[in-house]
C-alpha cells in the first residue's frame, strides 16, 4: 500500500530565505515518481518539481529542488530565495510506475513573512 | 490553449438532491482523476477512469458516481447517498506513464445548504 507522510502542518519562512518541506513515504514497488504540488488559495494546484526512483541526480527547477534520499524514503522539497508568493499549501505526492493513481500527503502550509 | 475545464466553479445543494459537477480535457489525455478536499487536508481520491467506458473506485466512492463515454469527458454525480458532500472536488488528467504529472481544473467548491 502506497503512503505519504508530511510531518511539518505548517512552516514560517523569512522571505528570502531558504525552507525545507520534509516528504517521506511507504512503498514495495521499486519504480515510482515523486511529485510535488503548490495549492494557492486560489485552490489551483499547480505542478513544481518531479523525481523519479531511478533517477541518479536530485531534480531541479528554478528554485525548487528535491532532496531524494531513496535508502530512507524521503523526499524533501527545498524552495530557495523563498517569495512571499509562496505562501501556499504544499503538497508531496507518489505514483507507482504502473499503478493507477496518485496518492498525496496531507500538505504543509507555508507562509512567507516579510 | 490545452487544458482541464471544471464547471461550475461553486455549486450549491440542497439537502437530497443529486448534482453533477462537469470536467473536461482536450489534452488528450487517457487518464482522468477526481478527488475531493476537505479544508486543512489532502486530496482523497474518489473516482478514477484509464480508458473510455472504464473507471474504477477510489478511497471515498460511496455515494459518487461517474461515467465516462468520451475520452474528454469524466463527469462526477454527488448522490444523495452522499451524507457529507461539503467540500472542494479536483478533476485531474494524465497520459497514463508514471513519469508525467497530472493536470488539475481548477477546482468546484460544493455546499449543501
Amino acid at each position: 500500500a502506497q503512503k505519504i507522510t508530511q510531518t511539518q502542518p505548517g512552516m514560517f519562512v523569512q522571505e528570502k530565505e531558504a525552507v525545507t518541506l520534509d516528504c517521506t513515504y511507504d512503498t514495495s514497488d521499486p519504480s515510482y515518481g515523486l511529485f510535488w504540488y503548490k495549492q494557492p488559495s486560489s485552490g489551483e494546484m499547480i505542478f513544481l518539481i518531479y523525481q523519479g526512483s531511478y533517477d541518479q541526480q536530485n531534480a531541479t527547477e528554478g528554485r525548487y529542488s528535491l532532496n531524494f534520499q531513496k535508502a530512507r524514503k524521503s523526499a524533501n522539497l527545498v524552495i530557495s530565495a523563498s517569495q512571499l508568493g509562496d505562501s501556499a499549501m504544499y503538497f508531496c505526492a507518489m505514483r507507482e510506475n504502473y499503478g493507477q493513481n496518485f496518492v498525496f500527503g496531507p500538505g504543509t502550509r507555508l507562509s512567507v513573512l516579510p | 490553449d490545452g487544458g482541464i475545464t471544471q464547471s461550475p466553479k461553486y455549486l450549491f445543494r440542497k439537502e437530497g438532491q443529486n448534482v453533477t459537477l462537469s470536467c473536461e480535457q482536450n489534452l488528450n489525455h487517457d487518464a482522468m482523476y477526481w478527488y475531493r478536499q476537505d479544508p486543512g487536508q489532502g486530496l482523497r481520491l474518489i473516482y478514477y477512469s484509464q480508458i473510455v467506458n472504464d473507471f474504477q473506485k477510489g478511497d471515498i466512492a460511496e455515494g459518487y458516481s461517474v461515467s465516462r463515454e468520451k475520452k474528454e469527458s469524466f463527469p462526477l454525480t454527488v448522490t444523495s447517498a452522499q451524507k457529507n458532500p461539503t467540500a472542494f472536488y479536483l478533476c485531474a488528467s494524465n497520459i497514463d506513464r508514471g513519469s508525467t504529472e497530472a493536470f488539475f481544473g481548477q477546482g468546484t467548491r460544493l455546499t449543501v445548504v
